[in-house]
């Protein structure tokens, strides 16, 4: 049982070029999450997808875009990325949205900006 | 001032003693509590939900303060393997999801 797979793990990339981080969970869960975590910093929510063909902004949203693919699918896009981007960025996903619901993370994608 | 508070650590205890940090949250209005464990270079991975009577999971406790507005977590018998950094979560509503910045605890042998 893979649980949230995330990919890649590692990207370089140079400051305007543009990439997508892709996440996919087998778990049928309802609600997807982007989270960015930085130095000192707790995660931030990038963006979420309470249930299959919604989206919404979390708390940094500015300079990525979502896609919800399919329920099992939630993928995030750089497109111009700068360094304040450089981050490690996870992907979250939980069986409903809100409440008590505990969220199942996928290992990570370090990503540098240069 | 953060939204949720945590002092960073290094918490750095010997095998078998019994560790407590707290998390501090300043909207009264949150509703959910967790905490979350984060092994270095790791995903974070729940460890426990905080319930207003207080909870326990083997030598892991949590408790919710909400009048003073505070969790806490307490190890006891602390192993090496709980070596990690603990990240305090509160939801404040359905789309307020906030995470601490996490303490780290050391356990030396």
């Amino acid at each position: 049982n893979a649980g949230v797979t995330q990919t890649p793990k590692f990207q370089v990339l140079k400051t305007g070029q543009s990439m997508t981080l892709q996440c996919a969970q087998d778990m049928n869960h309802n609600s997807m999450y982007w989270y960015r975590q930085d130095p000192g910093m707790g995660l931030r929510l990038i963006y979420y997808s309470a249930s299959e063909g919604t989206t919404d902004k979390g708390e940094v949203p500015n300079g990525y875009n979502v896609s919800r693919l399919n329920k099992r699918e939630f993928s995030l896009r750089l497109e111009s990325a700068a360094p304040s981007q450089t981050s490690v960025y996870f992907c979250a996903s939980s069986e409903a949205f809100g409440g008590s619901q505990p969220q199942h993370f996928g290992d990570g994608t370090r990503l540098s900006i240069l | 001032r953060k939204e949720v508070e945590q002092d960073p650590g290094p918490f750095n205890v010997p095998e078998g003693a019994t560790v407590a940090f707290n998390c501090t949250y300043s909207n009264s209005a949150s509703q959910s509590f967790f905490w979350y464990r984060q092994d270095c270079r790791k995903e974070p991975k729940l460890l426990m939900s905080v319930y207003s009577s207080g909870n326990e999971d083997g030598r892991f406790t949590a408790q919710l303060n909400r009048a003073s507005q505070y969790i806490s977590l307490l190890i006891r018998d602390s192993k090496l393997s709980d070596s990690a950094t603990y990240l305090c979560v509160v939801l404040r509503s359905a789309s307020k999801i906030i995470f601490g910045s996490g303490t780290r605890l050391s356990i030396r042998p």
